[in-house]
């Protein structure tokens, strides 16, 4: 049982490459999410998507594009990579908790570390 | 503001000794839910616990229970009976309603440190 699968899991790029970071899930969850974390700062929000076609900014969106073309998928792309974008990288995916409790946890990757120089 | 605080950055805990890690949050609805994650050195999320604003008792999740303080906004993890397996980053997490994405907030985590 894979959950969330992150590729790849460790990445070096020189300042303005690009990149992209695939996410899959065998759960058939409708969400799904990308987050960045850095020390003392905890993980912190890029974009997410609530369904297939379908994508939102979160709270640091500046520098990266992301698609969900099958429900299963979610990838993050940096366009022109920057030092600033050195962080590990995780995706996670959940249920629609459409009304109702707010139970229901995220379910992460493992996460990918990107290293820009 | 910050949403989640977790004011400790690090701590140690003495084996087989109980420990809380503190986390405050701050929301105006009266609805939300609280989380729990554990982050190994490994580098995986795991989810420890949850605890919904209208719960009328504390989560507990075997050692991992949660002193929920809602007039204080609170939710501290308390572990009892440390492992050496303890040792991780955890951070504290909130779902707030009318979230269209039904993302979390997460703080800035706390280091435990379990001593032999």
């Amino acid at each position: 049982n894979a959950g969330v699968t992150q590729t790849p899991k460790f990445r070096v790029l020189k300042t303005g490459q690009s990149m992209t970071l695939l996410c899959a899930q065998d759960m058939n969850h409708e969400y799904m999410y990308w987050y960045r974390q850095d020390p003392g700062m905890g993980l912190r929000l890029i974009h997410y998507s609530v369904g297939e076609g379908t994508t939102a900014k979160g709270e640091v969106p500046d520098g990266y594009n992301v698609s969900r073309l099958k429900k299963q998928n979610f990838l993050l792309g940096l366009e022109s990579a920057a030092p600033s974008q050195t962080s590990v990288y995780f995706c996670a995916s959940s249920e629609k908790l459409a009304g109702g409790p707010l139970h229901g946890e995220l379910f992460f990757g493992e996460g990918s570390r990107l290293t820009v120089l | 503001a910050q949403k989640i605080t977790q004011t400790q950055p690090g701590m140690f805990v003495q084996e087989k000794e109980a420990v809380t890690l503190d986390c405050t949050y701050d929301t105006s609805d009266p609805s939300y839910g609280l989380f729990w994650y554990k982050q190994p050195s490994s580098g995986e999320m795991i989810f420890l616990i949850y605890q919904g604003s209208y719960d009328q008792q504390n989560a507990t999740e075997g050692r991992y229970s949660l002193n929920f303080q809602k007039a204080r906004k609170s939710a501290n993890l308390v572990i009892s009976a440390s492992q050496l397996g303890d040792s991780a980053m955890y951070f504290c997490a909130m779902r707030e309603p009318n979230n269209a994405g039904n993302m979390l907030t997460f703080g800035g985590g706390t280091r435990l440190m379990v001593k032999p």
